[in-house]
């Protein structure tokens, strides 16, 4: 069954970097891109980023687009987001999915508190 | 990018109601629109693909239309496990963008 399973919660300081990874399982992970949606506490949904698991191309949210980097490592289907220069207001449960058009199956999230 | 207009952003409902939810897209995206449900604490699960196409498991009282700019989420009697929060989401063009949620409470 498709799984993906994301790295545990973090609490960094402002202006740090945060890296979290999302591990897919049961199905061939360069046949599907892989996005990032955060989600500040009590708030909606925001996607902020897409890569492409085939070549790597990305797309990001253009308020991020400075901070912010997606890889992944196709010898273990593994998909990482990492946001620098952190600020309060990423503070924020960072969800990964796959993609094929539309985010079908998702991760179960990480946390991420930025605090002084 | 392109602007969504979900509404209502919550709804006062009763277990057995019908229930619509509206999102409104500032260009036509053809069909290219997802309906999710978000429970607290969960990620979200996706109930709708192609704007009318029912995931695999999700109940037939779900149900989507729509084409262009103008979209529905239908949700024929309430159940009590359906209170939650609903989002639309279009892919037609980077960037992606939801729709700002519509929470349904209990009457």
């Amino acid at each position: 069954q498709v799984q993906l399973a994301q790295s545990g919660a973090e609490v960094k300081k402002p202006g740090a970097s945060v890296k979290v990874s999302c591990k897919a399982s049961g199905y061939t992970f360069s046949n599907y891109g892989i996005t990032w949606v955060r989600q500040a506490p009590g708030q909606g949904l925001e996607w902020i980023g897409w890569i492409s698991t085939y070549n790597g191309k990305t797309e990001f949210a253009q308020k991020l687009q400075d901070r912010l980097t997606m890889t992944t490592d196709t010898s273990t289907s593994t998909a990482y987001m990492e946001l620098k220069s952190l600020r309060s207001d990423d503070t924020a449960t960072y969800y990964c999915a796959r993609v094929f058009g539309d985010p079908d199956y998702w991760g179960q999230g990480t946390l991420v508190t930025v605090s002084s | 990018d392109i602007q969504m207009t979900q509404s209502p952003s919550s709804l006062s409902t009763s277990v057995g109601d019908r229930v619509t939810i509206t999102c409104r897209t500032s260009q036509g995206i053809r069909n290219d629109l997802a309906w999710y449900q978000q429970k607290p604490g969960k990620a979200p699960k996706r109930l709708i693909f192609g704007a009318s196409t029912l995931q695999s498991g999700v109940p037939s009282r779900f149900s989507g239309s729509g084409s262009g700019t103008e979209f529905t989420l239908t949700i024929s009697s309430l159940q009590p496990e359906d209170f939650a929060t609903y989002y639309c989401l279009q892919h037609n063009s980077f960037p992606y963008t939801f729709g700002q949620g519509t929470k349904l409470e209990i009457k």
